[in-house]
């Protein structure tokens, strides 16, 4: 039981490069939601899929964040170009189908820094 | 629009109960309390939730008011572990539900 993945733990870069986070869901969990926490906004929900496709995307900031959900076991979120204000941890989460238990697992986290 | 309010910030004493409140006065009859916690740099942790009746884990009760305006949740022996952000949230769903955090309540353990 490895919970959910993310990767990279820390990444350090530079305004305007292109940065991917990576995430792993718990298998058999079909619901995985991205999470953004800085300590002005607190933990924001930026996306969530169920089944692979995107329900809510209205908590991304703008366009040059994307995600994806290419299979149940993999998820991408990326920003391009990316700028010193999306320094934050991301965080990634499963659930399972609704109706079971309610619980968001949640991943260690991917902390980010813009130069 | 915040739908729960939590005191920002509470201490306890190490092996004592820890009490922790949350008002969610305009809750919905379908919506559910969750509460969580987060540690230092860790990802948030589920704790417990309910509907209308109090609840009872491994990790806390959950005591909720009968008119499901209020509820507590109680770490029954605090341990210095328990030093956490503990967040209250209402929801209507289980999983596929989007989980809004608010602020919480930041609980010290003191030895």
């Amino acid at each position: 039981d490895a919970g959910v993945i993310q990767s990279p733990r820390h990444e350090v870069t530079e305004m305007g490069q292109e940065v991917t986070l990576r995430c792993k869901p718990i298998s058999g969990h079909n619901s995985l939601f991205w999470y953004r926490q800085t300590m002005m906004r607190g933990l924001e929900l930026l996306i969530y899929f169920n089944n692979n496709v995107p329900i809510d995307d209205s908590g991304m900031p703008e366009d040059r964040f994307s995600a994806k959900m290419p299979n149940a076991s993999f998820s991408t979120l990326k920003i391009q170009p990316s700028e010193p204000r999306d320094s934050a941890v991301y965080f990634c989460a499963s659930s399972l189908p609704s109706g079971v238990t309610g619980e968001l697992f949640f991943g260690e986290g991917s902390r980010l820094t813009v130069l | 629009d915040a739908k729960t309010t939590q005191p920002p910030s509470m201490d306890c004493a190490e092996g004592r109960a820890a009490n922790l409140p949350c008002n969610h006065s305009t809750i919905s009859g379908n919506e559910y309390v969750y509460w969580y916690r987060q540690i230092h740099s860790q990802g948030p942790q589920y704790i417990i939730h309910g509907l209308k009746n109090n609840e009872t884990n491994e990790m806390a009760s959950l005591i909720i008011t009968e008119d499901r305006k209020s509820s507590t949740l109680i770490l029954p022996h605090a341990t210095l572990r328990d030093t956490a952000v503990y967040y209250c949230i209402v929801a209507t769903n289980f999983g596929n539900e989007k989980l809004t955090f608010g602020t919480g309540t930041r609980l010290t353990i003191i030895p």
